[in-house]
């Protein structure tokens, strides 16, 4: 079954810059999502197919693939971006939703 | 505006059968352009995908996925009277303990979610 990585953990001070990667084989070629997740909350769709951005997420949120590694970046972090980011691909060779394991951001 | 409302908090025990409800507003759970997913996050764990179920009016047929996971212990259900699916999962233990959430999928992407549904598997 396909498999996503992510590293556990990530911080940054407001502000600054947080990158969040996400590994996959030959990941460059599937449509990438990613998540927001705060606790006691829902996910929150954040980005989606690669590098789209649903209506109210700022831009301060992007990302960017290469061919095995997408990118989620965050920009002027806030306190308010400390959560769990999970990116998600469907598998076409499984028929199945697959999520990163996720990483943690701290803010600072 | 798609809601997705989920049952409350539940306790089970274990070897019972868990099961949650997601009731849409916004949408039909026979739309043809969308799937509806279950998917849940264990106590201090990252998010996994459960299952889904999908209409499709060219075929009139439904079709079921399930994660390798769980399958054999799954069921995904669709109530078009009530415009709900529901999640059942047999022969729980306590790893089955996690919040359930329901979600939408639009071109295969979680746009919807519900609330989320806390089942504590313990005797």
């Amino acid at each position: 079954s396909y498999v996503l990585t992510q590293p556990p953990s990530v911080s940054a001070a407001p502000g600054h810059t947080a990158t969040i990667t996400c590994g996959g084989n030959n990941v460059g070629s599937k449509s990438l999502h990613w998540f927001q997740k705060r606790p006691g909350q829902a996910p929150v769709l954040i980005i989606y197919n690669n590098n789209g951005r649903p209506s109210g997420i700022p831009e301060r949120f992007s990302a960017s693939k290469s061919r095995d590694t997408a990118t989620l970046t965050i920009t002027r972090v806030e306190a308010g971006d400390e959560a769990d980011y999970f990116c998600q691909v469907w598998d076409s060779s499984s028929d199945h939703h697959v999520f990163g394991p996720g990483t943690k951001v701290t803010v600072l | 505006q798609v809601q997705l409302q989920q049952s409350g908090p539940g306790l089970v025990k274990p070897s019972q059968t868990l099961s949650v409800t997601c009731v849409i507003s916004g949408d039909s759970v026979s739309s043809s352009s969308v799937a509806w997913n279950w998917i849940r996050q264990a106590p201090s764990r990252g998010l996994e995908w459960l299952g889904r179920t999908y209409y499709r009016s060219v075929t009139s047929y439904w079709t079921y996925d399930y994660a390798l996971s769980v399958k054999g212990r799954i069921s995904i259900t669709a109530d078009t009277s009530k415009n709900q699916f529901s999640l059942q999962l047999n022969s729980v233990t306590p790893e089955d303990t996690a919040i359930y959430y329901c979600a939408r999928a639009g071109e295969r992407v979680f746009d919807y979610w519900g609330q989320g549904t806390l089942m504590t598997v313990s005797s």
